[in-house]
């Protein structure tokens, strides 16, 4: 069975500096891997995603990530860090089955705090 | 172009009742799927419909139902609500290996 471990309950940082954002899985195949991003009260956004080709991924706000099989890691990265950057991340994987991403499968997300 | 709208945005129920979530997909999506998310944790896959069908279901019990119409909108049924049945729950659309895309969920509570 898949799944997916995100090690940081809570990240804080300040405004400007940089972030990373930790993502390990656990799947049998080659994963479909997606980041998303939830402010309070709201739905999830999608940041960016991994389906194949090149391993960094670039994304929306700033935002990349890069697959390293080895690893079994999907690290969110972001140079500088906004403000409005505070909310609650996911990285969640996806049950690839005839080129579409089936299930996904969350982590428990990381909360993070961006210092003025 | 309007994406993945849920109705109602917030609900409250009582304990045994039954509640029906709406959900209709991104124009082009034929794909639904419905997640719970429990306050302070990931969200977790329900089901989710194709052709309307089930296609592919989590690890929750019968009380929770489904349905996919042609127009590929889709309904959310739980039958005997529980307190522990208190989440936002999550409709997301998508079409073969495009993006997956969420509404903004509908509350619901439980008393």
């Amino acid at each position: 069975a898949q799944s997916v471990t995100q090690p940081d309950i809570h990240i804080t940082v300040s405004e400007g500096a940089s972030l990373e954002l930790r993502c390990n899985y656990s799947y049998g195949a080659t994963p479909y891997l997606f980041w998303y991003v939830q402010s309070p009260g709201q739905g999830l956004q999608l940041l960016l995603k991994y389906f194949s080709g090149d391993t960094l991924v670039q994304g929306i706000k700033g935002f990349e990530a890069e697959f390293k099989r080895s690893q079994s890691s999907f690290n969110l990265r972001k140079p500088s860090v906004h403000w409005s950057d505070a909310a609650e991340y996911f990285c969640a994987v996806g049950e690839s089955s005839s080129g579409s991403a089936r299930q996904l499968t969350f982590g428990s997300g990381t909360q993070l705090t961006v210092l003025p | 172009d309007a994406g993945v709208t849920q109705s109602p945005t917030h609900l409250i129920k009582t304990r045994g009742q039954q509640v029906t979530l709406r959900c209709s997909p991104k124009s082009g999506h034929d794909t639904v799927s419905w997640y719970q998310q429990a306050l302070g944790q990931g969200p977790q896959f329900i089901f989710q419909y194709y052709e309307e069908e089930e296609r592919q279901r989590g690890n929750f019990p019968d009380r929770f139902s489904g349905h996919q119409y042609p127009n590929y909108s889709s309904e959310l049924n739980v039958n005997a609500l529980l307190l522990g049945d208190s989440a936002l729950y999550l409709c997301a659309s998508s079409l073969l290996r495009n993006t997956i895309y969420f509404g903004e969920g509908s509350w619901l509570t439980v008393v």
